[in-house]
Order: structure tokens, then sequence, then C-alpha cells
């Protein structure tokens, strides 16, 4: 199957940094990437749809200002967290899917645990 | 996002024993249901996923039974082992919308052995 990098795949920086998160789909085009976030013992939350090429589209209550996303190319998109706070510190995972063929399956990567002291 | 509601929260199954999680769903424009399957500190791996034009799906040891009437879907591992250890977790899927999964709130399970 397809498969989707992140980097890097651990991260500590102190409250009021700013930390970028890449997501690599790395043998198919991904004109769609998804950015989620999951808190410990939780679910995956979906924070917002990245578009190559166009501005991204947020969930209802992600601080599009605070979680800036690109999707420069058909192959990348970077998550960056502004301002980090403590509260920000979570698990942060992308998925893409392969348009160019007829499935449905969004291939995740291996998620960015982001540590904010 | 409207709701997928996953159950129960946890399970213990036996080794060789069938563990079942169940999972509805509200939003009607959903047309692919996969199982993901997540280990601690990594990212979800799809399981098996169905569309709603069939009522059952078996890959292996995981079966996906659907019952598009009553909105609801359930995911069945027989012959569990102590490896199946691990967060479970459904989701709904629109494939004609640009949205991305709506994800159930996990089942925790631990087989033992």
């Amino acid at each position: 199957g397809a498969v989707v990098s992140q980097h890097p795949s651990r991260v500590i920086c102190k409250s009021g940094t700013s930390v970028k998160i890449e997501c690599r789909s790395l043998d198919f085009q991904a004109t769609t990437m998804f950015w989620y976030r999951q808190f410990p013992k939780q679910s995956l939350m979906l924070m917002a749809t990245s578009n190559e090429g166009s501005k991204a589209t947020y969930e209802q209550g992600v601080e599009k200002d605070k979680f800036l996303i690109n999707h420069a190319s058909l192959t990348l998109s970077t998550l960056t967290v502004t301002s980090a706070h403590p509260e920000d510190s979570s698990f942060y995972i992308c998925s893409a899917r392969d348009y160019g063929t007829s499935s449905y399956e969004q291939y995740f990567g291996p998620g960015t645990r982001l540590t904010v002291t | 996002q409207q709701q997928v509601k996953q159950s129960p929260q946890s399970l213990i199954v036996q080794k060789g024993g069938i563990s079942i999680i169940n999972c509805a769903y509200e939003n009607t424009a959903f047309d692919y249901f996969p199982w993901y399957q997540q280990f601690p500190g990594k990212g979800p791996a799809l399981l098996i996923a169905i569309r709603p034009d069939v009522s059952e799906k078996k890959e292996g040891r995981f079966t996906i039974s659907f019952n598009k009437s009553a909105k609801q879907f359930s995911l069945h591992i027989m012959d569990s082992q102590p490896g199946d250890s691990a967060t479970y977790f459904c989701a709904g899927y629109s494939g004609g919308g640009a949205d991305g999964l709506t994800f159930g709130k996990g089942t925790h399970l631990i087989i033992q052995p």
C-alpha cells in the first residue's frame, strides 16, 4: 500500500515557540491531506483538510491562526503550531488519500508527538 | 462532524474467543466504513473496510457486518490472539466529498492468554 511519512516523530518545545510538522506522501500524489489530533486515550479528531494550492479548511473550534497549514506540493503538507502552549501537547497525525485510484482508503502517517513545556 | 458511536469502550476476551465491537452512524452520506487498529504511540492502520452495498466482508480472522437500514456496523475478530490487543476505531467517510474521516471513540481490546 501507499506510504505516508511524518517528520519529526516527536518534538519537545518551549511555551511560546513555533513547531513545524511535515507530512509526505512517498509514492503517490495527494491533492488532499488531512490533519488529526489525538489526546491520550482519546479518539482522532479532524483538525483541518489541506488542499494543494489552496487554503486549508478548518473544523469548527480549530484556530486557523494557531495551526497554520501549507500544502505547497502534491506530496507535502506542513502543519505549524504557532506560539505553542502546554495545552497544545498532543499526538498529531496526518493522512492522505490517493485520488488517482478509485479506492477510498486513507493512508495514515506514523504521527508526531508534540510536548510543550 | 456527525457522530459515529462506538461500543464497548473496553473489552477483555480470552485467547481463541471472538471479539465484537459495534458502531452506529448518523450521516447517511457516509459510503465507506473502515476499521483501524492502533498500537500505543503509532498511527492507525487500516484493518478492513466496507462499502454499504454489501452486508458482510471477511478478510482472514476479521469480519465486518453492515446493516444499512439500522445504520450500524460491527467488527468481529475470530480466534482472538494476544497480538490483537490494541485500540480499535471505527469510522465513517463520504468518499465523494472532501471531508476527513469521522471516528468513533475507540475500543481498548485486551486478549488474555
